[in-house]
């Protein structure tokens, strides 16, 4: 069955330091590629998403992610992380053309930055 | 463009009763989908429509159910609730559902 795997359930950075957060799928066929953020009291929203083409994408509030085919992973990255970037950010995959036709998460890693 | 809607956005059931939550997808998006955000669980698919028709649904008891009317707004049906219902349920409509979901802010469902 297909999978998404995010490795790390909490990460405490503090302040300008940089972020690296890891999700890797089970599949091998074509995929699309998203990252969700969860702000504390607030609804999902799309961070950014990959579909074909430059495999670094750039999303809003400075993220970006790499696509590595090889490796079935496509981690999201900031530079210099801010107290307000303090959220649950979700991995997500759609199986292209699958039959279960529906995103499929990880099971989320909640970020909090120290001030 | 008015976003996902959902309703009610808080709700307290007792153990054994039914509940209906229900979601209006953004206008021209035909396809709505339900998850539930349990505690440390992530979201779990729970079911998808398109044009009315349930296309697929997830690994959850025949309890959990739904429909889509001909406006593409959709309710869940959840019945003899159990403690463990207690979750944010979540609704996201699309165009196409290869393309990424737009989210509702959800419906807090806690069972008592």
């Amino acid at each position: 069955a297909q999978s998404v795997s995010q490795h790390n359930h909490h990460v405490i950075l503090s302040e300008a330091a940089s972020l690296e957060l890891g999700c890797n799928y089970s599949y091998g066929g074509t995929v699309n590629l998203f990252w969700y953020v969860q702000y504390p009291g607030q609804h999902l929203q799309l961070l950014l998403k990959y579909f074909s083409g430059d495999p670094l994408v750039k999303g809003i509030k400075g993220f970006e992610a790499e696509f590595i085919k090889s490796k079935f992973s496509f981690n999201l990255r900031k530079p210099s992380v801010q107290w307000s970037d303090t959220a649950e950010y979700f991995c997500a995959v759609s199986f292209y053309g699958g039959s279960q036709g529906n995103l499929i998460f990880g099971k989320g890693t909640k970020l909090s930055v120290k001030p | 463009e008015a976003g996902v809607t959902q309703s009610p956005t808080h709700l307290i059931k007792t153990r054994g009763q039914q509940v209906t939550l229900r979601c209006s997808p953004i206008s021209g998006h035909t396809s709505v989908y339900w998850y539930q955000q349990a505690l440390g669980l992530g979201l779990q698919f729970l079911l998808w429509y398109d044009e009315g028709e349930e296309r697929n649904r997830g690994n959850f008891p025949p309890r959990f159910s739904g429909r889509q009317f001909p406006n593409y707004s959709s309710e869940l049906n959840v019945n003899a609730l159990e403690l463990e219902d207690s979750a944010l349920y979540l609704c996201a409509s699309s165009e196409d559902r290869d393309y990424g979901y737009t989210f509702g802010s959800g419906t807090r469902l806690t069972v008592v």
